[in-house]
């Protein structure tokens, strides 16, 4: 079965600029969740999907946006992009429904210069 | 009360040495704790995981302890190998409502595995 899927894997944009990452959940998998790492900040909790409905938020601002689609994937947005949104951006899925089990992708490293 | 605390920070063993990993929290909330291990240029790979109703689960040469009463969870990894060297985070999670889908994880701890 193939894993979590993420594209695209690197990406250099420029302050101001946005960005739209995209990621695809592990067959059957309905609930995908974004997250932020840095060295700093370590990983942290963006958003969560699950049916196409924004179920959880974390701490960011509201230039970080997403979405999901029918078919469980999901895109997350950046808009007016500052040099502190460099990072590298994991996706996860899992099945929901009880069963907790997160699956990473292996991530898009953002630079923003 | 959402912070999950992680030491060491970094840790050198010799191999074929047992690795411990410990972490606290403080939410008592959170009701489940994976363990991930993350290698340079790839996503955290998912190792283990427990949840409060047992006190110890093991998988080959990974065990997670739990005590729920101090909130404090360990990762030891038994026979410790070079290709074990990688960064190790824990993790916790809650249920329902604002924890949907939301793991809080550890700062990690970045583990060298001498030959």
């Amino acid at each position: 079965k193939a894993g979590v899927t993420q594209t695209p894997r690197y990406l250099i944009k420029t302050r101001g600029q946005q960005v739209t990452l995209s990621c695809s959940p592990i067959s059957g998998h309905r609930s995908v969740s974004w997250y932020q790492q840095t060295p700093g900040q370590g990983l942290q909790f963006l958003f969560e999907y699950f049916s196409e409905t924004q179920r959880n938020k974390g701490n960011f601002p509201g230039r970080f946006s997403g979405r999901q689609f029918s078919n469980s994937r999901s895109e997350m947005n950046v808009s007016t992009l500052e040099l502190g949104d460099s990072a590298l951006y994991l996706c996860a899925s899992s099945r929901a429904g009880g069963l907790r089990e997160q699956y990473f992708g292996p991530g898009t490293r953002l630079t923003v210069t | 009360q959402q912070q999950v605390k992680q030491s060491p920070q970094s840790l050198i063993v010799q191999k074929g040495g047992i690795s411990i990993i410990n972490c606290a929290y403080e939410n008592t909330a959170f009701d489940y704790f994976p363990w991930y291990q993350q290698f340079p240029g790839k996503g955290p790979a998912l190792l283990i995981a427990i949840r409060p109703d047992v006190s110890e689960k093991k998988e080959g040469r990974f065990t997670i302890s739990f005590n729920k009463s101090a909130k404090q969870f360990s990762l030891h990894i038994m026979d410790s190998q070079p290709g074990d060297s990688a960064t190790y985070f824990c993790a916790a999670e809650g249920t329902g409502g604002t924890s949907y889908g939301k793991l809080t994880f550890g700062q990690g701890t970045i583990l060298t595995v001498h030959p």
